[in-house]
C-alpha cells in the first residue's frame, strides 16, 4: 500500500501565522491528492483536491502544492477557526490511504 | 441541498454483526459513487470501500474484504454497509462520503465532497 506520511504531526500556532504542513508519499501518486480539514466532533470536509484546487468555497488562504512524492500544504493566514486536524489522501493507487494527520494547536 | 444521513449509533456484541445505513438526498443518487470510511477512536482515517450504486459495483480495501459488506438501494437512495464477527478493532466511527470524479482536459481528478455525520460502532460484551 502507498504510505503517505504527514508532518508535523501537531503544530502549535498564533493566529494569523502563516502555516505549512507536508505529505510525503512512498511512491510516485502524481497529482493525486486531497487535503481534509476535520474540526474536533465534526465528519472531515474537502479543502484541496488534485493537489493544488481549491474546493468551491475554501478560502483563499488555503493553498495546496506539490506532485510526485511531495505535497505542502499552507495556510496564508491562520484563523481561530482553521483549528483542525489535517489529512492528506492519495487516490492514484487502492486501495487510497491516509495521512496520519497535521494537529493544529494554539499556543 | 446535498445531504447524507447516516444510521443511529450501535452497540453490538462480539461475534454479532451490524447494517448501518447512508441515506442520500439532494442529488441524483446514481450519478456518484459512495465510500465509506473507518475512523478510530482517537486515530486517522482508513478507506474501506466504495460502490457505484449506478451499476452496484464495489470495491474494497484489502484490509477489510470479509469485514465489510456495502450494498445500494436504488429505490430508496440508500447505501448500506455491513460490518460481520465484529471485534473490539471494529469499535470506531464509519463515516459515508459522496464520490465526485472526472476528467477536466488537463487532469483527473476524484474526491469526497460530502461527508455524512457519522455512526458510531462500540463492540462490548
Amino acid at each position: 500500500n502507498t504510505v503517505m506520511t504527514q508532518s508535523p504531526t501537531s503544530m502549535f500556532i498564533s493566529v494569523g501565522d502563516r502555516v505549512t504542513m507536508n505529505c510525503k508519499a512512498s511512491q510516485n501518486v502524481g497529482t493525486n491528492v486531497d487535503w481534509y480539514q476535520q474540526k474536533t466532533g465534526q465528519s472531515p470536509k474537502l479543502l484541496i483536491y488534485g493537489a493544488s484546487n481549491r474546493y468551491t468555497g475554501v478560502p483563499d488562504r488555503f493553498t495546496g502544492s506539490g506532485s510526485g512524492t511531495d505535497f505542502t500544504l499552507t495556510i496564508s493566514n491562520m484563523q481561530a477557526e482553521d483549528l483542525a486536524v489535517y489529512y492528506c489522501l492519495q487516490y492514484n493507487y487502492n486501495p487510497r490511504t491516509f495521512g496520519g494527520g497535521t494537529k493544529l494547536e494554539l499556543k | 441541498e446535498v445531504k447524507l444521513q447516516q444510521s443511529g449509533d450501535e452497540l453490538v456484541r462480539p461475534g454479532a454483526s451490524v447494517k448501518m445505513s447512508c441515506k442520500a438526498s439532494g442529488y441524483t443518487f446514481t450519478d456518484y459513487a459512495m465510500h465509506w470510511v473507518k475512523q478510530s477512536p482517537g486515530q486517522g482515517l482508513e478507506w474501506i470501500g466504495t460502490i457505484i450504486p449506478l451499476i452496484d459495483t464495489t470495491s474494497y480495501n484489502q484490509k477489510f474484504k470479509g469485514k465489510a459488506t456495502l450494498t445500494a438501494d436504488k429505490s430508496s437512495n440508500t447505501a448500506y454497509m455491513e460490518l460481520s464477527r465484529l471485534t473490539s478493532e471494529d469499535s470506531a466511527v464509519y463515516y459515508c462520503a459522496r464520490g465526485t470524479s472526472g476528467y477536466d482536459g488537463t487532469y483527473y481528478y476524484d474526491y469526497f465532497d460530502y461527508w455524512g455525520q457519522g455512526v458510531m460502532v462500540t463492540v462490548s460484551s
